[in-house]
């Protein structure tokens, strides 16, 4: 079984300044990937950053990056330079490998508010 | 440049009655799932397929059927709809197996009313 926690439901953070979203995770599988998700008000999913538990470095993409511990089971996303366009809600996600990603379980998520 | 594409976008059904939500995808992806969201949560899986012809069962798949006949399509069916079943539901695909960065993609969403 997998599970995701995300313990700040909002989160608020000044244009230009960085963030740290948090998620913590439980899993029995050996292998596994972790994904963060950016949601919009307009609703679709939008693919940030992925981590897989063998991967020996933390993900960078861009302003995003991933701080990866896995001995304390925690995958925080922090988020470089805020921009407006940065509100939204942030998803979380586990899934465990050999399985194309098509079995994810996601956080209950995390309202980012960027302010000017 | 289609991606995944999910009709119909918005849908509004009274109690018992059927539907199918559309999924296609025009990747070539092998692998494709099913995913409800209701408010204030994240996605939850529905069903998956990890291949045509192949198909299980996720985390909330009671009241939902779905059938993989080919690589593209992958149709969800409502046999006889509940209000419960009202959520945004979503469709995605991917072709990695192994990991890797490899992402997996979103259709952009069926809101479904229940009345």
């Amino acid at each position: 079984a997998q599970k995701i926690t995300q313990t700040q439901p909002g989160m608020f953070v000044q244009e230009k300044e960085a963030v740290t979203l948090d998620c913590t995770y439980d899993t029995s599988d050996p292998s596994y990937g972790l994904f963060w998700y950016k949601q919009p008000s307009s609703g679709e999913m939008i693919f940030l950053i992925y981590q897989g538990s063998y991967d020996q470095q933390n993900a960078t993409e861009g302003r995003y990056s991933l701080n990866f511990q896995k001995a304390r089971k925690s995958a925080n996303l922090v988020i470089s330079a805020s921009q407006l366009g940065d509100s939204a809600m942030y998803f979380c996600a586990i899934t465990p490998l050999y399985t194309g990603f098509q079995k994810l379980v996601f956080g209950t998520g995390t309202r980012l508010l960027v302010s000017p | 440049n289609a991606g995944v594409t999910q009709t119909p976008k918005f849908q509004v059904l009274k109690t018992g009655q059927s539907m199918t939500l559309q999924c296609a995808q025009d990747m070539n992806h092998e692998y494709m799932s099913w995913y409800r969201q209701d408010p204030g949560m994240g996605l939850r899986l529905i069903h998956y397929s990890v291949g045509a012809g192949i198909t299980d069962q996720g985390e909330v798949p009671n009241g939902y059927n779905v059938s993989r006949s080919t690589t593209e399509d992958f149709p969800l069916r409502l046999l006889s709809a509940a209000p419960s079943q009202t959520s945004v539901y979503f469709c995605a695909s991917s072709n990695d197996r192994d990991g890797g960065s490899e992402k997996l993609f979103f259709g952009s969403g069926t809101q479904l009313s229940v009345l």
